[in-house]
C-alpha cells in the first residue's frame, strides 16, 4: 500500500490568510492525487482532482499543484467558510489511500 | 439532481450482521464504478470496497476481506455492502461514494453517510 504523510495536521489562521496543506507519498502516484474538504457532520466533497483540477463549482482561492511523491494544496485567502478539515487521496494504485487530514480552525 | 443515499445502518452487537444500500439518482448508475469509504468516530477517512461498473472487478480494504461483501443492482440502481462478523472497530460513519467519470478515479459524489455502532 502507498503510504501518505499530509502536514500539519492542525493549522489555525484567520480569514484572509494564504494557507497551504502539504502531502506526501511512499511511491510516486504521477498526478493521480485528490483533495476533499470536510465540515462537521456533512460527508466529504471533492475540490481537486488529478493534483491540480478544480472540480466544477470550487471557488478559484483553492488551488492544487504538485506530482510525484509531493503534493500542495492552497487556499489563496481563507473565507469564513472554508473552515473544515481538508483530506489528500491517492488514487494511483489499490487500495486507495487517505492522508491523516488537516483541520483548519480559526486563530 | 446527482444523489446518494445511504441507508440500513444502526447498532449490532459484536459478531453480528449488517446491510447496507446506497440508493443512486440522477445519473447512469451502471457507468460508474462506486465505493464503499467509513470514518470511525473523531477518526479520518477509510477506504473499505470498491466495485466496477458491471462488477467484473471487486476490492476490499484488508481489514474487512472475508467478512464484508460488496455488490450492486443496476437495474435498482443500487450499491450494498453486506457486513458480516463485526468487530467493534467497524464502527463508523460508512459512505457510499462514486469515482468519477474518467474511471479509477477520485471519488466525485457522496452519500450523507449511514452510522453503524457495533457494541455490546
Amino acid at each position: 500500500a502507498i503510504w501518505m504523510t499530509q502536514s500539519p495536521s492542525l493549522l489555525s489562521a484567520s480569514t484572509g490568510d494564504r494557507v497551504t496543506i502539504s502531502c506526501r507519498m511512499s511511491q510516486g502516484i504521477s498526478s493521480y492525487l485528490a483533495w476533499y474538504q470536510q465540515k462537521p457532520g456533512k460527508a466529504p466533497e471533492l475540490l481537486i482532482y488529478a493534483a491540480s483540477t478544480l472540480q466544477s463549482g470550487v471557488p478559484s482561492r483553492f488551488s492544487g499543484s504538485g506530482s510525484g511523491t509531493d503534493f500542495t494544496l492552497t487556499i489563496s485567502c481563507l473565507q469564513s467558510e472554508d473552515f473544515a478539515t481538508y483530506y489528500c487521496q491517492q488514487y494511483y494504485s489499490f487500495p486507495p489511500t487517505f492522508g491523516g487530514g488537516t483541520k483548519v480552525e480559526i486563530k | 439532481e446527482v444523489q446518494l443515499v445511504e441507508s440500513g445502518g444502526g447498532l449490532v452487537k459484536p459478531g453480528g450482521s449488517l446491510r447496507l444500500s446506497c440508493a443512486a439518482s440522477g445519473f447512469t448508475f451502471s457507468s460508474y464504478s462506486m465505493n464503499w469509504v467509513r470514518q470511525a468516530p473523531g477518526k479520518g477517512l477509510e477506504w473499505v470496497s470498491s466495485i466496477s461498473s458491471s462488477s467484473s472487478y471487486i476490492y476490499y480494504a484488508d481489514s474487512v476481506k472475508g467478512r464484508f461483501t460488496i455488490s450492486r443492482d443496476n437495474a435498482k440502481n443500487s450499491l450494498y455492502l453486506q457486513m458480516n462478523s463485526l468487530r467493534a472497530e467497524d464502527t463508523a460513519v460508512y459512505y457510499c461514494a462514486r469515482d468519477g467519470p474518467r474511471g479509477g478515479d477520485a471519488f466525485d459524489i457522496w452519500g450523507q453517510g449511514t452510522m453503524v455502532t457495533v457494541s455490546s
